[in-house]
Formats: structure tokens, sequence, C-alpha cells
């Protein structure tokens, strides 16, 4: 079974400063897609970045960056210039290709961003 | 253009009762997604409703269902609430073709005393 795993419960990180937040994965699927939700205390997941498992290349979205190694089933998500906006939880979640549209969550990494 | 809308926003039961929890898709779209997240933890996927009709379902007991009504909006029901019911519970929703992103609202928080 794919499990997601967040081994970072909470992180802080200085405004205009980058963090890393890291999320590794167990599946022996080859095809899949990775993603990371931001859910602020209005509760709203929102979508942050998405990786898809057959492209080599990180995917980018503004200041928000991954760290894609396939091998290592690992999944970081990197934050440049951090906002105080950026403060929420993060989830990474998987997708398997085979069991069609069912999303795997981690438990998620609580961001403090500080003046 | 309307996000996904849940309702209601906080709902209060008690032990044994039946909860009822509404989702409003994104126009367009037509898959439904209901995820439970209990404090402290991560997303558990609940079920997938897909043109009216359930698609998957997460481990979960029968207490738990639903269904999708024709304009693709979504219930769940819990019957029996139990204690560990209290929760977030997230509907999504995403286009068919494009299921790999979904779009999710803001979530009923069920309290179940």
């Amino acid at each position: 079974a794919q499990t997601v795993t967040q081994s970072q419960p909470e992180m802080s990180v200085q405004e205009a400063e980058t963090v890393t937040l890291s999320c590794t994965y167990d599946t022996s699927e080859s095809d899949y897609y990775l993603f990371w939700y931001k859910q602020p205390p209005s509760r709203q997941m929102i979508l942050v970045i998405r990786q898809e498992a057959y492209k080599q290349q990180n995917a980018t979205e503004n200041r928000f960056s991954v760290n894609f190694q396939k091998a290592a089933k690992s999944f970081s998500l990197k934050i440049s210039d951090s906002q105080l906006g950026d403060a929420a939880m993060y989830f990474c979640a998987y997708r398997s290709l085979y069991n069609f549209n069912k999303f795997y969550f981690g438990s998620g990494t609580k961001l403090n961003v500080k003046p | 253009e309307a996000g996904v809308t849940q309702s209601p926003t906080h709902l209060i039961k008690t032990r044994g009762q039946q909860a009822t929890l509404r989702c409003s898709p994104i126009s367009g779209h037509t898959s439904v997604y209901w995820y439970q997240q209990a404090l402290g933890l991560g997303l558990q996927f609940l079920l997938w409703y897909d043109e009216g009709e359930e698609r998957n379902r997460g481990n979960f007991p029968p207490r738990f269902s639903g269904r999708q009504f024709p304009n693709y909006s979504s219930e769940l029901n819990v019957n029996a609430l139990e204690l560990e019911d209290s929760a977030l519970y997230l509907c999504a929703s995403s286009l068919e073709s494009d299921g790999d992103i979904q779009y999710f609202g803001a979530g009923t928080r069920l309290s179940v005393l």
C-alpha cells in the first residue's frame, strides 16, 4: 500500500528566508503524481505544486519548487523568499495512476513564518 | 467562478445521531471526493463519486455513505455517530478528464458530543 510520510510536524522560517519541507513516500508503482497542498487557517486546501513521476525535471511555481528524487522516493518542497502568507499546514500527497483517483496524504507540516 | 462549497460550516451532534454534510463541486466538475481530517492526522480518503456512481471507497465502516445527485452535488451521511467521528470533513472536486488535480472546499467541522 502507498504511504506518505512527513517527518516534520512543525517548522519555522524567518520572513524572506528559504525553507524546505520534507516528504517521503512508499510505492511499488512506476507512474504516479505527487502534490503539495497548502491549508491556511481558512481550512481550504490549495494546490501549491504538482510533479509527474515520469518527468525528471523538478516542478517550479514562482517561489515554490520541489526536489524530486524518484529512486529515493523523496519529494521535498522548497519555499524561497518566505512571506507571512505562506504560514499554513502543508500536505504532501500521492496519487496513483492505477488506483484511479485515490489520493494518499501525509500528516502535514505546520509552517510558521516569523516577521 | 465559484469554488467548491460545503455546508454547514460547523455541525454539532450527539453520539448515535446521524449527520448529513453537503458539497457542491465547481461548475463542470463531475467527480466529488470526500476526506476525513481528524485532529493531528492527514487526510483520510473516504469516498469518490463520479457521474452519480460510487467509484471508490476508503477504509471506513458502512455507516459512512453518500450519494451524488444529477447536478453533481454530493451528500455524505454518517450514521450512528461515534465520538471519534469528530473531525473536519473535506470535499474536493475534479474534472473527470483532469482528475489528478483536486480542488477543495473549506470543509465541515463535525463535533460529536
